[in-house]
């Protein structure tokens, strides 16, 4: 069983297109973390969230970290080709010191 | 921010030879050290965590007899995968910390080939 549940696995849609990513588990995390990942490199950290409820933007990138601590979403605005990459969700859980449990991806291909 | 330098980026090696993969943090010193397999288009799959001065835990399904990790100063772990083969091909990451996964930093992966 997958302790973070991250959905779309695939999305594909064409440049200006708004998207939402997210990021599903039973269990309460005391941060969550979004990264973007390039072929060949290695994941590239583009926010925290720690307080329940947190909003975080990033130019048109906006994060969301549930009321409860459980699910957090990820919504891009305007897609653009160069955001085309993998998206990858990562929990801390409280007992579990820096150890990150990732979800399993969102690959997204904006198309021109 | 911190730099995590991984290397080699990219290697090449028959079945049966052992390849050593190394991760330093070259700007602070990390307590703590993860490494990570990662498959096409997938996310990644902790393989074990590393501290400074004492054994790896490595996590479920992952032969600590396969992957050797050695952990021996606050900048370097190194990852030995021994008598590799084909199916040992893969993206292998390393990350380093310091204390929470808030200062956790990434290295730029290693894709192993095994012919």
């Amino acid at each position: 069983t997958q302790l973070l549940e991250q959905s779309p696995q695939f999305l594909s849609i064409q440049e200006g297109e708004n998207l939402t990513v997210y990021c599903n588990s039973s269990s309460v995390f005391s941060s969550l973390q979004w990264y973007r990942q390039e072929p060949g490199e290695g994941p590239v950290l583009l926010v925290t969230v720690v307080t329940g409820g947190e909003v975080k933007k990033l130019k048109r990138l906006t994060f969301q970290f549930g009321d409860a601590r459980k699910d957090s979403s990820l919504h891009i605005t305007a897609a653009q080709t160069g955001d085309t990459g993998l998206y990858l969700c990562a929990g801390v859980k409280e007992t579990s010191g820096s150890r990150l449990t990732f979800g399993e991806g969102t690959q997204l291909t904006v198309n021109p | 921010g911190a730099v995590v330098s991984q290397h080699p980026s990219r290697v090449i090696c028959k079945s049966g030879t052992s390849v050593k993969i190394e991760c330093r943090s070259l700007d602070f010193q990390a307590t703590t050290m993860f490494w990570y397999r990662q498959f096409p288009k997938k996310s990644l799959m902790l393989m074990a965590t590393s501290n400074e001065g004492s054994k790896a835990t490595y996590e479920q399904g992952v032969e600590k007899d396969k992957f050797l990790i050695n952990h021996a100063s606050l900048t370097l772990s190194t990852l030995t995968v021994t008598s590799a083969h084909p199916e040992d091909s893969s993206f292998y990451i390393c990350s380093a910390g310091v204390g929470f996964a808030e200062k956790l930093f990434f290295g730029s992966g290693t894709q192993l080939s095994v012919l």
